[in-house]
């Protein structure tokens, strides 16, 4: 049971690039999010999902897409990469949506944009 | 907006003692949930306890337990008999579902373990 895996886990882009952040999750978990972590700051949402095909946007949505085609992968797209971009990205999964569910987190990828 | 505020940027504790973070949270929601999380060196964020707002009774998991004061929207963290393997950076956090189950984050709070 290998939990929430991420891949990269270190990234150097140039503005402009795009490129995809991977996650998976093998615990057959139906709620899946993405976060951002910047310094002196905690998480933010980025984009969640509660589902196959079922995506909506968090606190800091702009600049990423997300898709969710099946329930273990949920990937992470900057579609124009942006130095403001640089940061720390965590993907997590819970079993369910109520507020009490513990969700598990991945070991994150440093993005570094140029 | 809720937001979760942790003062305390740093803090520090001898080996063997105890020392107690702090957090606190704005929000007019009457049932939400409250963690607190672990991110060690290795970035990997670790479920540390959690609490349910409708409990009055304080969530203690082994050295770890709270100080949950609703009124005050209050949720202090106190770790005993602190152990090296315990520093690391603390996030206190805040979920309601009703808001796509968003889960708010404090900045954080370095704990130093001294030998």
């Amino acid at each position: 049971n290998a939990g929430v895996t991420q891949t990269p886990k270190f990234q150097v882009l140039k503005t402009g690039q795009s490129m995809t952040l991977q996650c998976a999750q093998d615990m057959n978990h139906e709620y899946m999010s993405w976060y951002r972590q910047d310094p002196g700051m905690g998480l933010r949402l980025i984009h969640y999902s509660v589902g196959a095909g079922i995506t909506d946007q968090g606190e800091v949505p702009n600049g990423y897409n997300v898709s969710r085609s099946t329930t273990e992968d949920f990937p992470l797209r900057l579609l124009s990469a942006a130095p403001s971009q640089t940061s720390v990205y965590f993907c997590a999964s819970s079993s369910g949506f109520t507020g009490f569910n513990e969700q598990f987190f991945g070991p994150g990828t440093r993005l570094t944009v140029l | 907006a809720q937001t979760v505020t942790q003062s305390q940027p740093e803090m520090s504790v001898q080996e063997a003692e105890t020392v107690t973070l702090s957090c606190t949270y704005d929000t007019s929601e009457s049932d939400y949930y409250l963690f607190w999380y672990k991110q060690p060196p290795s970035r990997q964020m670790i479920l540390v306890i959690r609490q349910e707002a409708y409990k009055q009774q304080n969530a203690t998991e082994n050295r770890f337990s709270v100080n949950f004061q609703k009124a005050a929207k209050s949720f202090s963290l106190k770790i005993s008999d602190s152990q090296l393997g315990d520093a690391a950076m603390y996030f206190c956090a805040y979920r309601w579902e009703g808001d796509n189950n968003d889960m708010r984050f404090g900045a954080g709070t370095r704990l130093t373990v001294k030998p």
